[in-house]
């Protein structure tokens, strides 16, 4: 499975849009990319996935580049319960590997 | 989403005595189901992958015969840590998916003293 590279740590104000980088660069062709978050002590939280297109649901959006090198995932109002550990993971098969992620901290 | 639950949530546990986990997928069917575990300040490292019905296949350095896997229904995962020992300490976490997605239990925290 493709590695992902992620900044350690951001911060966002609450309020507005948090936009987390994700750098996969040696992606395939059949592989998605998913992203999930941890909020302390509990399990990983589903966020979003995509292939190659653009995707949004009630959570968030993903923006995936045309080389499908890198993506961002965009909260348009971030909350202080957004405040997690933001996990991008790459993959084909339904096995998922964690890399460290981003701790994403929401200030009021 | 779907809901998958894990029990106990938390447990406390003497050195060299063995703890079962239940993993249980609520509202719909997994044929396979993952458990990961979890140091402090660390990411989540997956141990294995169980498919129901059949033997669970283990991540390089994890050891089959201290983590024992039992995946014996469609809903229904479990983990057993055996012979435990302060090492062992850490949050196990289980997920169970379907073709699509992946959904993760809320985790169980293990001590050993």
């Amino acid at each position: 499975d493709a590695k992902t590279t992620q900044p350690p740590s951001m911060d966002c104000a609450e309020g507005r849009a948090a936009n987390l980088p994700c750098n996969h660069s040696t992606i395939s062709g059949n592989e998605y990319v998913y992203w999930y978050r941890q909020i302390h002590s509990q399990g990983p939280q589903y966020i979003i996935h995509g292939l190659k297109n653009n995707e949004t649901n009630e959570m968030a959006s993903l923006i995936i580049t045309e080389d499908r090198k890198s993506s961002t995932l965009i909260l348009p109002h971030a909350t202080l319960r957004d405040t997690a550990v933001y996990y991008c993971i790459v993959n084909s098969a339904q096995k998922l590997v964690f890399g460290q992620g981003t701790r994403l901290t929401i200030n009021p | 989403g779907a809901v998958v639950s894990q029990h106990p949530s938390w447990v406390i546990c003497k050195s060299g005595t063995s703890v079962k986990i239940e993993c249980r997928s609520l509202d719909f069917q997994a044929t396979t189901m993952f458990w990961y575990r979890q140091f402090p300040k660390q990411s989540l490292m997956l141990m294995a992958t169980s498919n129901e019905g059949s033997k669970a296949t283990y991540e390089q350095g994890v050891e089959k015969d201290k983590f024992l896997i039992n995946h014996a229904s469609l809903t229904l995962s479990t983990l057993t840590v055996t012979s435990a020992h302060p090492e062992d300490s850490s949050f196990y976490i289980c997920s169970a998916s379907t073709p699509n997605e992946q959904f993760f239990g809320p985790g169980t925290r293990l001590t050993v003293l």
